[in-house]
């Protein structure tokens, strides 16, 4: 299994202004998955990130909004850009398993924001 | 587009009591996974199901995937305190690469 740890585990933000969520992974893998997860809800994709490509954003999700860095295979951070109290949220970094024939994914603790 | 409905929304029980959740894909599904994941915590990988009509089971969970692979259920049988938590279906369709489709989460609550 994978670890991942990301930073900051939680913040309190001011609306228009942006945040950078960390994600690291402790191998290299191909993708890494961002999700988003409402109070309560369940978690919906954000973007699929592969390394040395653009990241694949989901159906009402655009990289203005949300953009992703990938620079290496252990690492990868998503940005909130411009916030409103709308996007208060968990947001959730994941890892595919390199198992072969099981594809189960790894989530990351999570980062809780605020939005005031 | 691809929907994963998951019922109940919420569940009640008394310890000992079993539990079910019901997971229902609008298309065919490559797989389907199950995570859980605890009050204040990420999700976490239980199991996934391949096959047409699979089970399987961990201790006091069981697992069924639909002979049309759209459907799913978990089934814990003799709830403890410890189940307590949000189980998630995650539906992988066929051609969607590695990108899951995730179910609204069926919310388990066990009183001691």
């Amino acid at each position: 299994s994978a670890v991942i740890s990301q930073k900051p585990s939680r913040d309190i933000c001011q609306r228009g202004t942006s945040l950078t969520i960390q994600c690291q992974v402790d191998s290299q893998v191909t993708m890494m998955f961002w999700y988003r997860q409402q109070p309560g809800q369940s978690l919906t994709l954000i973007a699929t990130a592969n390394q040395g490509s653009e990241a694949t954003y989901e159906s009402g999700f655009v990289i203005d909004k949300f953009p992703i860095s990938r620079p290496n295979l252990t690492f990868s951070t998503l940005t909130v850009s411009n916030m409103s109290p709308e996007d208060s949220s968990i947001y959730l970094c994941s890892v595919e398993s390199d198992r072969g024939y099981y594809n189960e994914q790894f989530f990351g603790p999570g980062t809780r924001l605020t939005v005031l | 587009g691809q929907q994963v409905m998951q019922i109940p929304q919420y569940q009640h029980v008394q310890e000992g009591e079993d539990f079910t959740t019901y997971c229902n894909s609008s298309t065919t599904l490559s797989n389907i996974q199950w995570y859980k994941q605890r009050p204040g915590g990420h999700p976490v990988f239980l199991i996934q199901l391949v096959k047409s009509g699979e089970v399987k089971k961990q201790k006091r969970l069981t697992f069924q995937f639909g002979e049309a692979k759209k459907n799913s259920s978990l089934h814990i049988t003799a709830t403890q305190t410890t189940d307590v938590g949000t189980y998630f279906c995650a539906g992988l369709p066929w051609g969607a690469g590695n990108m899951l489709t995730f179910g609204g989460g069926t919310r388990l609550m066990v009183k001691p």
